[in-house]
């Protein structure tokens, strides 16, 4: 089974501009969450979506939004970039996404604002 | 925050020998997931145990949990060079018994190196 795949894997943009990641989750998984890696706030959640709803959501502002699509792809928007937004943008799926379940990361989407 | 902390934050030893990292967490969760992050690239899913489990194997991995002192371990045995990476503990807090949907809140992770 084909794991978590993410597009872009780096991105360079400058400040003001806004900018999409993808997220392919595994097949069979309905839940994608989205975390933020930086040095200095480390792992952080950003939402979660199921079934293309989405039903959890962490402390960021509003210029970060995302999606899930029926076929269980999500993506993230952050618009009006920040210099602090430069960061590892993980997204993670899992079956359903509480409980129990597992979540499986991908490889991550590098971005860097300048 | 309802992080949990991990110590050490670095821990550097011999290939052959055994690693240690632990983990404590504030609240009561649903389950505890150890993650392995090699320079700055995915999280590889290592393990998950549940809040009513007390111990679980894989492979070289032995991770316990103690519920009454909000603590977990993770014991890397026999370590090799390729061991060498980030580790974290990532906790699944729920709400009032229910599902956290997907949030998952991680510790700041211990670095191990394993020198050849």
């Amino acid at each position: 089974k084909a794991g978590v795949t993410q597009t872009p894997r780096y991105l360079i943009k400058t400040r003001g501009q806004q900018v999409t990641l993808s997220c392919s989750p595994i097949s069979g998984h309905r839940s994608v969450s989205w975390y933020q890696q930086t040095p200095g706030q480390g792992l952080q959640f950003l939402f979660e979506y199921f079934s293309e709803t989405q039903r959890n959501k962490g402390n960021f502002p509003g210029r970060f939004s995302g999606r899930q699509f029926s076929n269980s792809r999500s993506e993230m928007n952050v618009s009006t970039l920040e210099l602090g937004d430069s960061a590892l943008y993980l997204c993670a799926s899992s079956f359903r996404g509480g409980g129990y379940n597992e979540q499986f990361f991908g490889p991550g989407t590098r971005l860097t604002v300048l | 925050s309802q992080q949990g902390e991990e110590d050490p934050q670095a821990l550097s030893i011999q290939e052959g020998e055994n690693a240690t990292m632990n983990c404590s967490y504030k609240t009561s969760i649903n389950n505890l997931q150890w993650y392995r992050q090699n320079s700055g690239r995915g999280l590889v899913h290592l393990i998950l145990i549940r809040s009513n489990e007390r111990e679980k194997h894989s492979g070289r991995l032995r991770v316990t949990l103690d519920t009454s002192k909000k603590s977990s371990s993770l014991l890397i045995t026999a370590s090799r060079a390729a061991d060498t990476a980030s580790y974290f503990c990532a906790t699944d807090y729920g709400n009032a018994g229910g599902t956290s949907y997907g949030k998952l809140t991680f510790g700041q992770g211990t670095i191990l190196t394993v020198h050849p």
